[in-house]
């Protein structure tokens, strides 16, 4: 296993649900980043986390909330969401380096896989 | 626009035959290319990293090659095994800032026996 778990696996909700995915990391790492993944298409950077403060967000909507309380645990609040976001959540965590150097590989979480009826 | 394009989409191949995987770029400025194999209900995992200087690089049976002037990688798998069956990505770090992944969308191979 690569020391990032992920639940729930699987989750079915509805447009007017309010629910919350949740990832571990236990490598030490400090930084966390959570991408949505949809078939046939490349995945889909959407929050990163450094040292637990989020620097980068690509414009997702804010019906998905991102939240970092420590470097080891992020989570993903999601309401009021539409069925095209049914997709493959995947979080990952790397270790950025002195000065923010984001090279380090980044190790993934099997995913929760959503459902929005 | 920077972007990663793999082909092909998908293949079928028969167990411990070899085949090669496909990816092109258009990322500039380029600072290193990774592979990734994603088993089915699994995150991916990277496979090897390939930066400018580098134009070729193993891992066990699979063999990366970068060609850094025409944008291009490749990976071969040789005498394929049913748990190679997955899919491979190819993401390429560069673009606007050094932060920056580009993901491709993955060539999804299945090793039948």
């Amino acid at each position: 296993e690569t020391g990032v778990t992920q639940t729930p696996r699987h989750l079915v909700m509805g447009m007017t649900n309010k629910k919350s995915l949740k990832c571990e990391q236990h490598l030490g790492h400090n930084a966390m980043y959570w991408y949505k993944q949809s078939a046939k298409k490349p995945l889909e950077l959407m929050f990163v986390y450094s040292l637990e403060e989020r620097v980068e967000n690509n414009s997702v909507p804010s019906r998905f909330s991102p939240e970092c309380p420590n470097s080891s645990h992020l989570f993903l609040h999601l309401h009021t969401l539409q069925p095209e976001d049914s997709a493959l959540y995947l979080c990952a965590s790397s270790q950025e380096g002195p000065g923010g150097d984001r090279e380090e590989t980044q190790y993934f979480g099997p995913g929760t896989r959503l459902l929005v009826l | 626009k920077n972007q990663v394009e793999q082909s092909p989409q998908s293949l079928i191949i028969l167990e411990g035959k070899n085949c090669t995987l496909q990816c092109n770029y258009t990322v500039s400025p380029f600072s290193n290319l990774r592979w990734y194999k994603q088993d089915t209900g699994r995150g991916p995992v990277s496979l090897t990293i390939m930066t400018f200087s580098e134009n070729t690089k193993s891992n066990g049976r699979y063999t990366a090659t970068l060609d850094a002037d025409t944008k291009q990688s490749s990976l071969h798998i040789t005498a394929s095994q049913l748990s190679d069956s997955a899919s491979y990505i190819c993401v390429v770090r560069g673009g606007d800032s050094n932060y920056q992944l580009i993901w491709g969308a993955g060539t999804k191979l299945i090793i039948k026996p």
